[in-house]
């Protein structure tokens, strides 16, 4: 089953306004990550927050994490048309064991943003 | 090398032909991982190798798929007597260590498998 699961599927901005992007998982973590995707290609690691974290900053982007709702939140403020990709929350499990083990990262489908100029 | 590098970067093969698909990690990175990404889902993980370890291969879907790693470095991934289904991307992960509590994972830029 799908442990993380972002919402929207899709968000559509113009440019300059803020982009958020919510990701919701079933299980205990170690740690989330948000990574990003341009056009189906190879993803790339944007931001790490553990599981004992409640925010963090990287130059534009804003994750939060609430492990008592098992949910986190990606900020991109001041969008530009650049930031168009899709977005996955991913999280580790790594230290607890569910059997079956998906590996360490389970990822889920992704919110595809759309930043018009 | 600087990065994950993933080859071919496309492949179309014809039903029941046998691929393989390349990844060579990051130089130094311990553990690599598998993952397969339909149009438009998620990414599913297939398997991943950490050092010298057994491989964790729960993810792959049948036995026509397996993967090997050799000397700890670059990896491959056969997929025997394709099925349609079987179209996707291929993407190849490495990390420093198996569990990622300080860094993220490093992708390629994947293979797009096609089967007709």
């Amino acid at each position: 089953s799908q442990q993380g699961e972002e919402d929207p599927q899709a968000l559509s901005i113009q440019e300059g306004e803020n982009a958020t992007m919510n990701c919701s998982y079933k299980t205990s973590i170690n740690n989330l990550q948000w990574y990003r995707q341009n056009s189906g290609r190879g993803l790339v690691h944007l931001i790490l927050i553990r599981s004992n974290e409640r925010e963090k900053h990287s130059g534009r982007l804003r994750v939060t994490l609430d492990t008592s709702k098992k949910s986190s939140s990606l900020l991109i403020t001041a969008s530009r048309a650049a930031d168009t990709a899709s977005y996955f929350c991913a999280t580790d499990v790594s230290e607890w064991n569910y059997g079956g083990s998906q590996g360490n990262l389970i990822f889920g489908k992704g919110t595809k943003l759309s930043v018009k100029p | 090398g600087a990065g994950v590098s993933q080859s071919p970067s496309n492949k179309v093969t014809e039903k029941g032909k046998d691929v393989e698909l390349r990844c060579d990690p990051i130089s130094g990175h311990t553990a690599l991982y598998w993952y397969r990404q339909s149009l438009g889902q998620g990414l599913e993980f297939l398997i991943y190798f950490q050092g010298n370890s057994a491989p964790d291969k729960s993810g792959l879907p049948s036995d026509r798929f397996s993967a090997e790693r050799t000397g700890g470095s670059v990896s491959t991934l056969t997929i025997q007597r394709t099925q349609q289904e079987d179209s996707a991307v291929y993407l190849c992960a490495s990390s420093l260590v198996r569990q990622t509590s300080n860094y993220g994972y490093t992708f390629g830029s994947g293979t797009r498998l096609t089967v007709v």
